[in-house]
């Protein structure tokens, strides 16, 4: 079946650095995909729909210059957390819809720890 | 906000049947049920989706109420492999492009 990938798997990063982090349709072009957070024991949280061609759409609460989106081909979207603090240690996520799919895939998730 | 809402955790025995209930009373008329689950640390794996009528696949069956107003996932025979977080989501399209609001799903431990 269809697969996305992200890369890396986990990084840690200094505090005040940035971080990109990319994720991959491997066998489908994905016009939109989407970027989750999750905490801890939580759910997973949409952080925004990055759209191939046009600007992302962040959810309510999302600062947009801190969580750069960029969808790059139909293949890559790219999400780079800016200037890295502590509390944005977490695990992001990705998912993307095939083009003739009814499901969504979703990546295996980066876990970011920011010292 | 999610549009669902699961009880916070269930256990099963290996080899029953796993129930999983789920509701969204707020359903649209065009909005989808899906459901996906999440093994510690990995992205969420669909499972099944479903509109109004039951559906089954091989991994399990999705009951929908005829009011639409909830459902319960049927895992047959649960395995410890099958433990566990999972989601229903209700979404207004089956071309997966519109977004998902994860609730706060079940924590499924299946017990041997």
């Amino acid at each position: 079946g269809a697969v996305v990938s992200q890369h890396p798997s986990w990084v840690i990063c200094k505090s005040g650095t940035s971080v990109k982090i990319e994720c991959r349709s491997l066998d489908f072009q994905a016009t939109t995909m989407f970027w989750y957070r999750q905490f801890p024991k939580q759910s997973l949280m949409l952080m925004a729909t990055s759209n191939e061609g046009s600007k992302a759409t962040y959810e309510q609460g999302v600062e947009k210059d801190k969580f750069l989106i960029n969808h790059a081909s139909l293949t890559l979207s790219t999400l780079t957390v800016t200037s890295a603090h502590p509390e944005d240690s977490s695990f992001y996520i990705c998912s993307a819809p095939p083009p003739s799919g009814i499901e969504q895939y979703f990546g295996p998730g980066t876990r970011l720890t920011v010292t | 906000d999610a549009k669902t809402t699961q009880p916070p955790s269930m256990d099963c025995a290996e080899g029953r049947a796993a129930n999983l209930p789920c509701n969204h009373s707020t359903i649209s008329g065009n909005e989808y049920v899906y459901w996906y689950r999440q093994i510690h640390s990995q992205g969420p794996q669909y499972i099944i989706h479903g509109l109004k009528n039951n559906e089954t696949n091989e991994m399990a069956s999705l009951i929908i109420t005829e009011d639409r107003k909830s459902s319960t996932l049927i895992l047959p025979h649960a395995t410890l492999r099958d433990t566990a977080v999972y989601y229903c989501i209700v979404s207004p399209t089956t071309s997966g492009t519109y977004k998902y609001i994860f609730g706060t799903g079940t924590r499924l431990k299946v017990l041997a």
